[in-house]
């Protein structure tokens, strides 16, 4: 069974800029979580989305958005890019209310 | 924020040696769980302790969590270079929710 897989895997943008990041889960796998990891705040819980539907969001600005399709593939979205949010975002799929989460390579955001 | 410390922040060992990283968190869990990191890359699932479990082997990592002291244990046996790698713990609050990581601890097995 092929893993989740994130594109793109490297992304460099300008500050003021918005990126679109996306994620394809695990086959059958209908819950997709976002993480942002930082060296100085670490790795932080961004949202969460089951059946098309945000169900958990972290503690993030609202330039941070998301969604899912109905293939369970899911996007993230930063607008107005600030140097701060140079990061690792990592995508992670679990089937329904199980505990493992399954992560993938991750999309390296470099904003200059 | 993080839901906990982990400790040392850095460790290095010869192959063969085993390596011990612990890790506290400050809420009631419902399970901790540790991934492994190389360098930079994604995250990979090693191990998850139920809050109602005391000890867990898988190969040759064990892990131990003390609800009580709100802590938890990861010890991998005869360490190899490829074990080379950030450990993080993470737990959840309920089962299935979102994980709260911990800072990590950078392993460094020497050949």
């Amino acid at each position: 069974k092929a893993g989740v897989t994130q594109t793109p895997r490297y992304l460099i943008k300008t500050r003021g800029q918005q990126v679109t990041l996306s994620c394809s889960p695990i086959s059958g796998h209908r819950s997709v979580s976002w993480y942002q990891q930082t060296p100085g705040q670490g790795l932080q819980f961004l949202f969460e989305y089951f059946s098309e539907t945000q169900r958990n969001k972290g503690n993030f600005p609202g330039r941070f958005s998301g969604r899912q399709f109905s293939n369970s593939r899911s996007e993230m979205n930063v607008s107005t890019l600030e140097l701060g949010d140079s990061a690792l975002y990592l995508c992670a799929s679990s089937l329904l209310d199980t505990d493992t989460q399954y992560f993938g390579p991750g999309t390296r955001l470099t904003v200059l | 924020s993080q839901q906990g410390e982990e400790d040392p922040q850095a460790l290095s060992i010869q192959e063969g040696e085993n390596a011990t990283m612990n890790c506290s968190y400050k809420t009631s869990i419902n399970n901790l769980q540790w991934y492994r990191q190389n360098s930079g890359r994604g995250l990979v699932h090693l191990i998850l302790i139920r809050s109602n479990e005391r000890e867990k082997h898988s190969g040759r990592l064990r892990v131990t969590l003390d609800t009580s002291k709100k802590s938890s244990s990861l010890l991998i046996t005869a360490s190899r270079a490829a074990d080379t790698a950030s450990y993080f713990c993470a737990t959840q609050v309920t089962s299935g929710s979102r994980l709260t990581f911990g800072e990590g601890t950078q392993l460094t097995v020497n050949p």
